[in-house]
């Protein structure tokens, strides 16, 4: 069974300073594997996708993500935070084994942004 | 970009009373659409898969009876939470799986809270 593991609940970062949120995946099959933001009382926006195109993904707001098989990792990345990016991200895997594409998701980490 | 709407983005009710929350994909044609719930500072749990034109897949633990599902169209799937309780309250999202244009990507609405007095 696929799934991913969100290995912080939660982090601060300066505004202005690097944002790393950890992602590992478990699965037996080629997966996609996206991260979507969620601010507070909104809905959940893509911020990247992977599709095993390109090991490095470009999305939106200035993140990035790579994808390392060795490390089954899928960590997002920004080089400098600013006070907006403070929400919940989600890491999520696909199932395509299943037949439906369901999504499996992460269990969040929330990012604060300090002044 | 692709679009997902729900409605209503709030409602407020009495035990034992239904609620039905629509979820459309406004630029796009959606076959599979998703049910999720969401509590408070928690992951999303998937409840549903909705088919257009077939009965939904319901995960283990979520019962169908009392979670209506109905996908009559291709932009269209509506989730009826049955004789509510305050156990149900909630955040329910919805997503389109959109499948043109070379993608395979869920889209999110942007939920609905759903509280039960």
């Amino acid at each position: 069974a696929q799934s991913v593991t969100q290995l912080d609940s939660h982090v601060s970062v300066s505004e202005g300073t690097p944002v790393l949120l950890r992602c590992n995946y478990s699965s037996s099959y080629s997966p996609s594997l996206f991260w979507y933001v969620q601010h507070p009382n909104k809905g959940l926006q893509l911020l990247l996708k992977y599709t095993s195109a390109a090991t490095l993904v470009k999305g939106i707001n200035g993140f990035e993500a790579e994808f390392k098989k060795s490390e089954t990792s899928f960590h997002l990345t920004k080089p400098s935070a600013h006070m907006s990016d403070a929400a919940e991200y989600f890491c999520v895997v696909s199932d395509p084994p299943s037949g439906t594409y369901k999504y499996i998701f992460g269990t969040g980490t929330r990012l604060k942004v300090l002044a | 970009g692709a679009v997902v709407s729900q409605h209503p983005s709030w409602v407020i009710c009495k035990s034992g009373t239904s609620v039905k929350i629509e979820c459309r994909s406004l630029d796009f044609q959606a076959t599979t659409m998703f049910w999720y719930r969401q509590f408070p500072k928690q992951s999303l749990m998937l409840m549903a898969t909705s088919n257009e034109g077939s009965k939904a897949t319901y995960e283990q633990g979520v019962e169908k009876d009392k979670f209506l599902i109905n996908h009559a169209s291709l932009t269209l799937s509506t989730l009826t939470v049955t004789s509510a309780h305050p156990e149900d309250s909630s955040f329910y999202i919805c997503s389109a799986r959109e499948l043109t244009r070379g993608r395979d990507t869920q889209y999110f609405g942007p939920g609905t809270r759903l509280t039960v007095l």
